[in-house]
């Protein structure tokens, strides 16, 4: 079975620009995450949905950032305009159920510098 | 205080030996507790679930104190391939969000 799915893996990006995140979750998993890690911060929750809908979104750090899940299998986070603050890995999770919600499968992660 | 909690490191052990990390949390009302592995500039994966009864894994034990609000994880005969950052992880009952420790890094040494 493929694990969860990022693309692009990498990415740069000049200050300004719009930049999308995507990810394809597990079949089967109703719970999405988005996170963003830096060695400052370590790894911060920025979204989460369930079944499609968006649960939380306390931890998107302005309204630069949004994020989308049209269906079961494909989520977006957008960044617009990117600044230089946003450079960072951004991981996309999913996780199958309720009571596992702690057991969340990651991605690879996409590597964004912003210049 | 931070919700959750996890000396830096590094750790920088031999092989073959022996080494004890924890995790304190500050929710009384933290039901899940878990422990994750980071490799170098790759995501971070579930290691081990931690249960109030305390579990083991071949070589990792974790163990749950409530009392004192903490989480261990134990690592016997390192070997060069658990070098790594290990990070906690607690959910709590009311929420459905588990926070990340900011983890621990591990360096096992010939």
């Amino acid at each position: 079975d493929a694990g969860v799915i990022q693309s692009p893996r990498h990415e740069v990006t000049e200050m300004g620009q719009e930049v999308t995140l995507r990810c394809k979750p597990i079949s089967g998993h109703d719970y999405l995450f988005w996170y963003r890690q830096t060695m400052m911060r370590g790894l911060e929750l920025l979204i989460y949905f369930n079944n499609n809908v968006p649960i939380d979104d306390s931890g998107m750090p302005e309204d630069r950032f949004s994020a989308k899940m049209p269906n079961a299998s494909f989520s977006t986070l957008k960044i617009q305009p990117s600044e230089p603050r946003d450079s960072a890995v951004y991981f996309c999770a999913s996780s199958a159920e309720l009571a596992g919600v702690g057991e969340q499968y990651f991605g690879p992660g996409t590597r964004l510098t912003v210049t | 205080r931070k919700e959750v909690e996890q000396d830096p490191g590094p750790f920088n052990v031999p092989e073959g030996a022996t080494v004890a990390f924890n995790c304190t949390y500050s929710n009384s009302a933290s039901q899940s507790f878990f422990w994750y592995r980071q490799d170098c500039r790759k995501e971070p994966k579930l290691l081990m679930s931690v249960y109030s009864s305390g579990n083991e894994d071949g070589r990792f034990t974790a163990q749950l104190n409530r009392a004192s609000q903490y989480i261990s994880l134990l690592i016997r005969d390192s070997k060069l391939s658990d070098s790594a950052t290990y990070l906690c992880v607690v959910r709590s009952g009311g929420s459905y969000i588990p926070t990340f420790g900011r983890g621990t890094s591990l360096i096992v040494h010939p």
